[in-house]
C-alpha cells in the first residue's frame, strides 16, 4: 500500500516569496492532517480536513497560510510572503474516520528554508 | 489546550541497554497516546500507542505504561540496538480537539555499538 506522498521534499525560499505544498494521503482516508515541524520541536497541527471540509484551522496563520482539498482527496497549503519564522519541516498525515488508531499515517515532509 | 511534556531532551546509552522516556500531559480528557519514532531525513513511524482505558501495553521490545490518575506515561525500550537511535515522539488526542495530536518536544537517543 503506498503512503502518504508529499512534494516537493525541499524547498528553499527568499522572505516574501510564495511556496506550495501538494500531498497525496492514503486511498480510502477521509481525514487529512497538514502540521508543522521547526527544527528540534514536535509537530503541530496547522489544520486538518474530513473529506473537503476543513474541521480546525484554528492554529493556521490565515493572513499568509491557506490550505485546500477540494475533492476530498489531495490537498495544497500555500504560504504567500514566507517568512523566516515560517522555516520548518511541513508534514502532512491521514488517517480514518476518528484516527484513535495505527494508521494516522505521516509523509515524509516538506522542508522549508526562507532566507 | 493540552500541553505535552517530555523528558529527557536527550540521552545515550550503549547497546544492549535499555531506555525510559517519560511523558507527562494536563488535559484529563485525553484518550488515545500513540508514539512514534523519528529517524534522521525519514518520516514519523508509529510504534505504539495506548488507550485512557488501559494500563499498560508491550510489543517486542517496547513497554508503554500509563497513569491516568497523575496523566504520565512511560515508554521502555529494552536490548536497545543501533537501529534504534532515532527521536521518539510522544503524542496525545483529546476527545474535544477531534483528531488533533499534540506532542512532546521529542527524546533524542542514541545507542552506541
Amino acid at each position: 500500500e503506498a503512503g502518504v506522498t508529499q512534494s516537493p521534499r525541499y524547498a528553499v525560499l527568499q522572505e516574501g516569496q510564495a511556496v506550495s505544498f501538494w500531498c497525496d494521503p492514503i486511498s480510502g482516508h477521509d481525514t487529512l492532517y497538514w502540521y508543522q515541524q521547526p527544527r528540534d520541536q514536535g509537530p503541530q497541527l496547522l489544520v486538518y480536513f474530513r473529506d473537503e471540509a476543513v474541521i480546525d484551522n484554528s492554529q493556521l496563520p490565515s493572513d499568509r497560510f491557506s490550505a485546500v482539498r477540494p475533492k476530498g482527496t489531495n490537498s495544497t497549503l500555500k504560504i504567500q510572503s514566507a517568512k523566516q519564522g515560517d522555516t520548518a519541516t511541513y508534514l502532512c498525515a491521514s488517517s480514518l474516520g476518528r484516527g484513535q488508531n495505527s494508521d494516522y499515517t505521516f509523509g515524509s515532509g516538506t522542508r522549508l528554508l526562507v532566507i | 489546550g493540552e500541553q505535552v511534556e517530555q523528558l529527557p531532551s536527550s540521552l545515550i546509552v550503549q547497546e544492549g541497554a535499555s531506555v525510559l522516556i517519560n511523558c507527562s500531559y494536563t488535559d484529563s480528557a485525553s484518550v488515545y497516546f500513540p508514539w512514534y519514532k523519528q529517524e534522521p531525513g525519514k518520516r514519523l513511524q508509529f510504534i505504539i500507542d495506548i488507550r485512557s482505558n488501559m494500563e499498560r501495553k508491550q510489543t517486542q521490545r517496547l513497554t508503554l505504561l500509563f497513569d491516568k490518575k497523575t496523566k504520565h506515561l512511560s515508554l521502555h525500550i529494552t536490548a536497545t540496538q543501533p537501529g534504534d537511535s532515532a527521536i521518539y515522539f510522544c503524542s496525545v488526542m483529546t476527545n474535544s480537539a477531534g483528531n488533533k495530536l499534540t506532542f512532546g518536544i521529542g527524546t533524542r537517543v542514541l545507542v552506541r555499538p
